[in-house]
């Protein structure tokens, strides 16, 4: 049962141009959502969250968005650069009788290419 | 200060040995999870220490694998009498005390690429 899903495997953008990561989930009990990437051969870095009680959150060139009627997630990147081609994970994690312990459930990962 | 640290990067064992992977967490960090991606999968769970006690090892696959942490620091991966369809790369990560209005971001390792042939 894949509770996070990305249904992209893949997506290229053009260097200067919008890049849009999106994902899905089925748990409605998910209330934090994460963006991770990752360069080969190196661990998942964090990149970007939400809370469940907000729909958008930006940060620089990156801004997820939430809508929680959709049980959908995306991550806009603003202008995409080629240092930003990576593979991208969405996860979530939710609370559990408010002793929660952070467990991330995560997406398959899309992998983006940026082109100069 | 340093981050994540894993031990190897690489292994290759024949199928039927057992490994041992380890994990250095962040210092400070009480929370430690263990985590493997297999080719073109994500990231799947497969156990949580708080501390030194492991409240929630569902994710673990088999009663061949197990997992300890000592101090409340590193942590061993054991996988016994390895099987092909071991092979994956294994992730620790670790993170802060948990506050759940702040969720969970977590701190990852670089892997160990796990090849059982």
């Amino acid at each position: 049962d894949q509770q996070v899903k990305q249904n992209s495997p893949s997506l290229s953008v053009q260097e200067g141009r919008i890049s849009i990561l999106n994902c899905d989930y089925t748990n409605s009990m998910f209330d934090y959502f994460l963006w991770y990437k990752k360069y080969p051969a190196e661990g998942p870095t964090f990149l970007i969250s939400i809370s469940s009680i907000k729909d958008k959150n930006e940060d620089g060139r990156f801004t997820v968005f939430l809508n929680k009627s959709a049980k959908h997630l995306s991550l806009h990147i603003v202008p995409s650069q080629p240092g930003d081609s990576a593979v991208y994970f969405c996860a979530a994690s939710f609370n559990a009788g408010g002793t929660s312990y952070g467990k991330l459930t995560f997406g398959q990962g899309t992998i983006l290419t940026v082109h100069p | 200060g340093a981050g994540v640290s894993q031990s190897p990067s690489n292994k290759v064992t024949e199928k039927g040995k057992d490994v041992e992977l380890r994990c250095d967490p962040i210092s400070g960090h009480t929370a430690l999870y263990w985590y493997r991606q297999s080719l073109g999968q994500g990231l799947e769970f497969l156990i949580y220490f708080q501390g030194n006690s492991a409240p929630d090892k569902s994710g673990l696959p088999s009663d061949r694998f197990s997992a300890e942490r000592t101090g409340g620091s590193v942590s061993t991966l054991t996988i016994q009498r390895t099987q092909q369809e071991d092979s994956a790369v294994y992730l620790c990560a670790s993170s802060p005390i948990f506050s759940g209005t702040s969720g969970s971001k977590q701190y990852f390792g670089p892997g160990t690429r796990l090849t059982v042939t």
